[in-house]
């Protein structure tokens, strides 16, 4: 089988950064890709990584380590827009993908 | 329209009935994929196309799911003799073509209540 572990919520302040760790247990792995829903919205694409090490874009940046079957999004200079559920998802064969639970993520001011 | 457009946006329906969703991918995408999500949960994976063909149908919950995707681009996902449990958010994405490093692009979901 499959299963993803990430953190059911994270809180954190304006202008802090903040990480958000996604473990996989998984066959057939091809990449690891992160996605942001905000309530009541349709998930949006952030990153994918199919190589160990760090992309960056922007303030959003994502992490994976295939030896560790771990990977992370970090977020930077957080902002209130940023309020919002994010969802790793392993990539499997036919770009299919098995998500995580999603950890909610509160900014406060 | 520039994006992946789902209808309806929302479905009210009693036990019992059948249940058609559609969905119409952005243009030029190959595949199309449907996936399903309860409240406060992850996305769950139902069934994927490339083109007209389905390579993938083992998410499907049961034998009253199918679906069928005609000319390359509208999909529709059908739900036979609804359950309670089938009332979730039915999402559906695509992309330019079935492989990995080209993101998934999602429509707003239909959000089915069964009575």
């Amino acid at each position: 089988g499959q299963s993803l572990e990430q953190p059911s919520e994270v809180t954190a302040v304006e202008g802090a950064i903040v990480q958000i760790n996604c473990t996989y247990q998984t066959s057939g792995f091809y990449g690891l890709s992160w996605y942001q829903q905000h309530d009541g919205g349709a998930p949006t694409f952030l990153s994918y990584n199919a190589l160990d090490g760090l992309e960056e874009t922007g303030r959003f940046s994502s992490f994976l380590s295939r030896s560790d079957s771990y990977g992370y999004l970090l977020l930077q200079e957080l902002q209130m827009k940023d309020s919002a559920s994010y969802f790793c998802a392993v990539h499997n064969a036919g770009n299919m993908l098995t998500f995580g639970g999603g950890t909610r993520l509160m900014v406060k001011p | 329209g520039a994006g992946v457009s789902q209808s309806p946006s929302n479905k009210v329906t009693e036990k019992g009935k059948d249940v058609e969703l559609r969905c119409d991918p952005i243009s030029g995408h190959t595949a199309l994929y449907w996936y399903r999500q309860s409240l406060g949960q992850g996305l769950e994976f139902l069934i994927y196309f490339q083109g007209n063909s389905a390579p993938d149908k083992s998410g499907l919950p049961s034998d009253r799911f199918s679906a069928e995707r005609t000319g390359g681009s509208v999909s529709t996902l059908t739900i036979q003799r609804t359950q309670q449990e089938d009332s979730a958010v039915y999402l559906c994405a695509s992309s330019l073509e079935g492989v990995h490093n080209q993101p998934q692009h999602f429509g707003d979901g239909t959000r089915l209540s069964i009575l």
